[in-house]
This record gives C-alpha cells, structure tokens and sequence, in this order.
C-alpha cells in the first residue's frame, strides 16, 4: 500500500536561508509521481514540483527542487533563499502509477514559518 | 491562466439538512477528485471520476456522498444527511489524463463547510 511520511511537524528557519523538507514514501509500484503542494494560511492547495519516478534528473522549479533519492525512497524539497511568503504548510504526496486514474495521497505536513 | 474553480468558498449548513458543493474543473482535463481537509489535519481521499464514472473511492465515501457531472463544465459533490464531524474543507481538483510523467492534480481554492 502507498504511504507517505513527513517527520517534521513545525520547521522555523531564518529569511534568506535554504531549507529543506523531509519526506519518504513506501509504494509497491515501479511507476509512481511525487508531488508538494503549498497551502497558505488562506487555505488553497499549491503545486510546486513534481517528480516521476523514471526521471533522471532531480526536479527544479526556480526557487524549489526536489532531492529524489529512489533507493532510500526519499523526496525531499528544498526551498532556497527562503522568503517571508514561504510561510506556509507544505504536502507531499505521491499518485502510483503514470495514469491520472489513480488518487494522490498526502502526508501529514510541515508547517514551515520562516523569521525575518 | 486556467484554474479549477469552487464554489461557495464557504457553506454553513444545519445538522441533517444536504448541501451541494460545486467545481468547475480546468477545461481540457479528463479526471476529477473530491478531497476534504479536517482542520488540522490531512488531506484526505474522497472520490476520483472519469468518463462520468467514479473510478476509485475512500472508506469516507460511503452512501451518503455522490458525484455528478450534470453538465459538461460542472462537477458536484452531494452530501445528502450532513453530520457534525462532516465540517471540514472540501477541495475538488482535476487532472489532465495524459500518460506521461507529467500527471499532477490541480487543486481548486476549496469549500469550507461547516455543519452546525
């Protein structure tokens, strides 16, 4: 069965400095999509970056990338240069399978907080 | 940009009485999902559907939930007898359909509801 496991709670880190977000994840399937979504304190979900799982370079998005590393089952995002508006709670999720027909799970969450 | 769009934003409604949550999905897409957030916690799996079928469904969707395309823009979800521990955010979401690596689910900006 698909699982997905965020160990940090709460983060809080400084403006200006990198951060990154832990997040494993246990599936059976060979195919699979990784996924983070932001959610702000206004309540809608973000997404940030994806990464497939035959992909052989780590995903990128600007200030976001995505630290896949497939034999520890690890997916961790990394912010850089953080900003006040990176505040926020941030999902990763995982869909099995290369198909839009099967659902995305989440894990429990991070909330991040970033001081000026 | 195109976005997934919901509405009300938020809905009080009496204990027992049913509601309607609506979504339009990005237009192009194929595959459609219902999620709902219990404040605080997770984002949970409701219902995907495809092809005006409901491909896949949680526990959570049990017999007083359903799903409809009436139309060819809308998606609906009803939930016909709400209870208290039915409060939450509802977020419906869409996907593109493509087999590709590419396959994320974008969000819409969510419907809080609370049951009173």
């Amino acid at each position: 069965a698909q699982k997905i496991t965020q160990t940090q709670p709460g983060m809080f880190v400084q403006e200006k400095e990198a951060v990154t977000l832990d997040c494993t994840y246990d599936t059976s399937d060979p195919s699979y999509g990784l996924f983070w979504y932001k959610q702000p304190s206004s309540g809608e979900m973000i997404f940030l970056i994806y990464q497939g799982s035959y992909d052989q370079q780590n995903a990128t998005e600007g200030r976001y990338s995505l630290n896949f590393q497939k034999a520890r089952k690890s997916a961790n995002l990394v912010i850089s240069a953080s900003q006040l508006g990176d505040s926020a709670m941030y999902f990763c999720a995982m869909r099995d399978g290369y198909s839009s027909a099967s659902k995305i799970i989440f894990g429990s969450g991070t909330r991040l907080s970033i001081r000026p | 940009e195109p976005e997934v769009t919901q509405t009300p934003s938020h809905q009080v409604t009496q204990m027992g009485q049913e509601v309607i949550l609506r979504c339009v999905p990005i237009s192009n897409h194929l595959y459609f999902y219902w999620y709902r957030q219990i404040l605080g916690q997770k984002v949970e799996f409701l219902v995907s559907f495809y092809n005006n079928e409901i491909s896949e469904k949680s526990e959570i969707f049990d017999d007083q939930f359903s799903v409809e395309r009436p139309d060819g823009s809308n998606f609906t979800l009803k939930i016909r007898s709400t209870k208290l521990e039915d409060s939450a955010m509802y977020f419906c979401a869409s996907s593109e359909g493509r087999d590709s690596a590419n396959t994320e689910a974008f969000f819409g900006q969510g419907t809080r509801l609370t049951v009173v």
